[in-house]
């Protein structure tokens, strides 16, 4: 069965501009989390989604948005990006969000804020 | 808030052993995750700790003390393809999401 899947791989944006970023889970997954990975934080949680609400939210700036499709395809939005937004952002899904199952990562989206 | 701490590198021989620990002080505990990530790629699952003692997959083992706040990731008979980052990460029961340690960095050496 296929894995997570995002899109794009790279992305290169200039600051100021707005970025997209897509996540399909497995197949079957509801809950689905971002997260933003830098050398000097490691991974740093944004949100979760479970069948199309967003439970859970990380410490992060009102920029950062995020939103779940009926299909559990889930999409992150950054508007008015920072030189700082540079990161590989991650979307990992999990079969019903529940305490003891484990999250399968997507490869991530590299981003890059010139 | 969740506070979790490993060590940032670790240097072995192929075929030797390495313990990777880490201790984590959390407002709320339901298991720890140990997830490895090679360069470049995604992290993969590992290992699922809820209660205390070890568990055994392999040439991967890991352990924890809830008591202690401390578990223990032990790779042996290690491999050149072990060279990974290896993170660590509490759940917690109240919000669901997983609070990661920074990772530790293995280099695996001939």
């Amino acid at each position: 069965k296929a894995g997570v899947t995002q899109t794009p791989r790279y992305l290169i944006k200039t600051r100021g501009q707005q970025v997209t970023l897509s996540c399909s889970p497995i197949s079957g997954h509801r809950s689905v989390s971002w997260y933003q990975q830098t050398p000097g934080q490691g991974l740093q949680f944004l949100f979760e989604y479970f069948s199309e609400t967003q439970r859970n939210k990380g410490n992060f700036p009102g920029r950062f948005s995020g939103r779940q499709f009926s299909n559990s395809r889930s999409e992150m939005n950054v508007s008015t990006l920072e030189l700082g937004d540079s990161a590989l952002y991650l979307c990992a899904s999990s079969l019903q969000g529940a305490l003891n199952t484990e999250a399968f990562f997507g490869q991530g989206t590299r981003l890059t804020v010139v | 808030g969740q506070n979790i701490d490993q060590p940032t590198e670790m240097t072995a021989t192929e075929g030797a052993i390495v313990q990777i620990n880490c201790t984590y002080q959390t407002s709320g505990f339901n298991g720890l995750f140990w997830y490895q990530q090679h360069a470049g790629e995604a992290p993969t699952f590992l290992s699922y700790n809820v209660l205390d003692g070890l568990e055994e997959k392999g040439r991967f083992s890991s352990f924890l003390s809830r008591s202690k706040g401390y578990s223990y990731l032990l790779l042996k008979e290690l491999q050149m393809k072990d060279s990974a980052s290896y993170l660590c990460a509490v759940r917690d029961p109240n919000d669901y999401k997983l609070s990661f340690g920074a990772g530790t960095t293995v280099t695996v050496r001939a």
